[in-house]
């Protein structure tokens, strides 16, 4: 079945440092990928998305490029800050439009 | 984007006794809301799918009786925890689309059962 695996956390970094969070996936045929971001006390809400290969998908300083050829979604981001620290998800949609979520990395920025 | 608002956010109960955890799209007609579960560190896992006025689907494994799901209505869906056992406690996450569209999240319920 489809699955989404990526980097454990929990990633501590200082501020303005580079992010990127690895994300790969299982799936037949063609799915639909995202990020979702979790803040603490918070639901998930939607980062970015792509839904065919090569897509870029960015919001917020975020960015992740749809590979098809190594099935990944990594997540980066150039210069966090601490208002980035929260729990981040990669998932994938595929037929019937259920979302499969990877296992979340929490990533800490510390000022 | 869109609200999604699941109440309680915080439950505990005693053993043996059912408990109901709500989800309510506030400004958007949800046709279909979806309920996940959390354990700590792992990933979100579909309990079930619900479509307005039809019955959900569960996943494999999840038992029917135990988790019942009401989606009566464009706007509310329901989760009930029958005869909740420790085992159960566990972080409850529902989410909520209209059509084909993005799918809103709840804040989620941390359910503890003593």
């Amino acid at each position: 079945g489809d699955s989404v695996t990526q980097m454990e956390g929990p990633v501590t970094l200082s501020e303005e440092a580079f992010l990127t969070i690895n994300c790969t996936y299982t799936a037949t045929g063609y799915p639909s990928l995202f990020w979702y971001v979790q803040y603490p006390g918070e639901g998930l809400q939607l980062l970015l998305k792509a839904t065919k290969a090569d897509d870029k998908g960015s919001n917020k300083g975020f960015e992740a490029t749809y590979r098809k050829e190594t099935t990944s979604f990594h997540l980066e981001k150039g210069s966090v800050q601490v208002s980035d620290s929260a729990v981040y998800f990669c998932a994938l949609s595929a037929a019937g439009n259920k979302l499969t979520f990877g296992g979340g990395t929490r990533v800490l920025v510390k000022p | 984007g869109a609200v999604v608002s699941q109440h309680p956010s915080r439950v505990i109960c005693k053993s043996g006794t059912s408990v109901k955890i709500e989800c309510r799209s506030l400004d958007f007609q949800a046709t279909t809301m979806f309920w996940y579960r959390q354990f700590p560190k792992q990933s979100l896992m579909l309990m079930a799918t619900s479509n307005e006025g039809s019955k959900a689907t569960y996943e494999q494994g999840v038992e029917k009786d135990k988790f019942l799901i009401n989606h009566a209505s464009l706007t509310l869906s329901t989760l009930t925890v029958t005869s909740a056992h420790p085992e159960d406690s566990s972080f409850y996450i529902c989410s909520a689309r209209q059509g084909g569209t993005e799918a809103f999240f709840g804040q989620g319920t941390r359910l503890t059962v003593v």
